[in-house]
């Protein structure tokens, strides 16, 4: 079964300071990784994804990803925080190995809420 | 791209009434997936469809729900009759599907009220 963890329900950074949220998955065989942003009362952004290409993976608004297997992790981040970067972010697994036609399941981590100090 | 779109954006109605939310997925997109989101369960898949057709539904909560897709433009949600615990936010995500892992794409969401 996968599973996603995020490490911290909330962040809080000054503005123009780097931004980390941690996210580890449990996945029984090749995962794809998303993270997706959610503003207030508004839909689900993607911001980036991993599908087996580069482990670096850069998004749109400077963020970026890296996956590491061997700590089964693919924490997001930013180098300079913007104020318009606070929102709840969400990290998702979806397993290749049940990614077959007809199942496209995703895995859904709780959320960290990004709060940014002026 | 006009995205997914969802209407209405807000539903507010009595315990025991009909509520359908309609979506209407990306042009080409052949997967269509119903969520709902709330402060105690986070995001739930409830429902997803590939070319129209239902291929899991285990996350309806019961009977009282139901969903249908009756063309590669359109699907609907209903709850009835409706109940307060049923208020949430319910988003439709449509993706390309197939063999490979694509990215949904979200609407705004319709959010509903149940008094």
């Amino acid at each position: 079964a996968q599973s996603v963890t995020q490490l911290d329900s909330h962040v809080s950074v000054s503005e123009g300071t780097p931004v980390l949220l941690r996210c580890n998955y449990s996945s029984s065989y090749s995962p794809s990784l998303f993270w997706y942003v959610q503003h207030p009362n508004k839909g689900l952004q993607l911001l980036l994804k991993y599908t087996s290409a580069a482990t670096l993976v850069k998004g749109i608004n400077g963020f970026e990803a890296e996956f590491k297997k061997s700590e089964t992790s693919f924490h997001l981040t930013k180098p300079s925080a913007h104020m318009s970067d606070a929102a709840e972010y969400f990290c998702v697994v979806s397993d290749l190995a049940l990614s077959n036609f007809g199942n496209e399941k995703l895995t859904f981590g709780t959320g960290t809420r990004l709060t940014i100090i002026p | 791209d006009a995205g997914v779109i969802q209407s209405p954006r807000h539903e507010v109605t009595e315990m025991g009434q009909e509520v359908t939310l309609r979506c209407k997925p990306i042009s080409g997109h052949n997967s269509l997936f119903w969520y709902r989101q709330t402060m105690m369960r986070g995001l739930e898949l409830l429902i997803y469809f590939n070319n129209n057709v239902p291929i899991d539904d285990s996350g309806m909560p019961e009977d009282r729900f139901s969903a249908k897709m009756p063309n590669a433009s359109f699907s609907t949600l209903k709850i009835q009759p409706s109940e307060p615990r049923d208020s949430a936010v319910y988003f439709c995500a449509s993706s390309l599907g197939g063999p490979k892992t694509y990215e949904q794409y979200f609407g705004p969401g319709t959010r509903l009220t149940v008094t």
